[in-house]
């Protein structure tokens, strides 16, 4: 069972470079969301999606954008990196129902702005 | 709004002592409460829930942790802790209604041989 996928798993970018980050699972959840991840602050929700089509703002959206075409897919794209954007950056999924609700994340993307 | 705090950052422990984790939650709605732990280079992974019903939940590998309304608490204990735990773990909170986890910062547990 692969659960949460993420690619690439480390990349190093240019200041004013763009990328995508992608993110892919395969257990028909509904729920997904990006967050990153500074050393000492926790995580902080980027974007969030709770279907195909529907996305909204987290608590950090500047400077990203998504996207959900598919209930698989849910790609984080940096227009412009900025210095401010090197983190560790994890996709998560959860399911509609309660029972579901704890998230499932993939194992992350570290990335650098230099 | 829901927020969440981790009262301490890190917690060195040696091992085969107890320890316990805290973590205090503020909310206007009603929570579920959740801890995760990350293990270095990978993504979070669920160790506790409360959702509903009892207020001391356990994982089969010996955590547990026990919600406490008045206090608006969550604090996440094992009675002997191993190497192996030395992780950072995360308390969260989802308020009903919303879409959306909180996080908070995190203790780093370090046990020490």
């Amino acid at each position: 069972n692969a659960g949460v996928t993420q690619t690439p798993k480390f990349r190093i970018l240019k200041i004013g470079q763009s990328m995508t980050l992608q993110c892919t699972q395969d257990m028909n959840h509904n729920y997904m969301y990006w967050y990153r991840q500074d050393p000492g602050m926790g995580l902080k929700l980027i974007y969030y999606s709770v279907g195909a089509g529907i996305t909204d703002k987290g608590e950090v959206p500047n400077g990203y954008n998504v996207s959900r075409s598919t209930t698989e897919d849910f790609p984080l794209r940096l227009e412009l990196a900025a210095p401010s954007q090197t983190s560790v950056y994890f996709c998560a999924t959860s399911g509609t129902r309660l029972n579901n609700q704890p998230q499932h994340f993939g194992d992350g993307t570290r990335l650098s702005i230099l | 709004a829901q927020s969440v705090t981790q009262l301490d950052s890190q917690v060195p422990v040696f091992e085969e002592a107890p320890v316990e984790l805290r973590c205090n939650y503020s909310s206007s709605v009603s929570v579920y409460l959740f801890w995760y732990v990350q293990y270095p280079n990978q993504g979070l992974q669920l160790l506790l829930k409360y959702l509903s019903g009892s207020t001391l939940v356990e994982s089969i590998n010996g955590f547990e942790a026990e919600f406490n309304k008045s206090q608006t608490s969550f604090h996440f204990r094992k009675p002997s802790v191993h190497i192996s735990d030395t992780a950072e773990y995360f308390c969260a909170v989802w308020g009903s209604g919303t879409y959306k986890y909180i996080f908070g910062t995190g203790t780093r547990l370090k046990v020490l041989a």
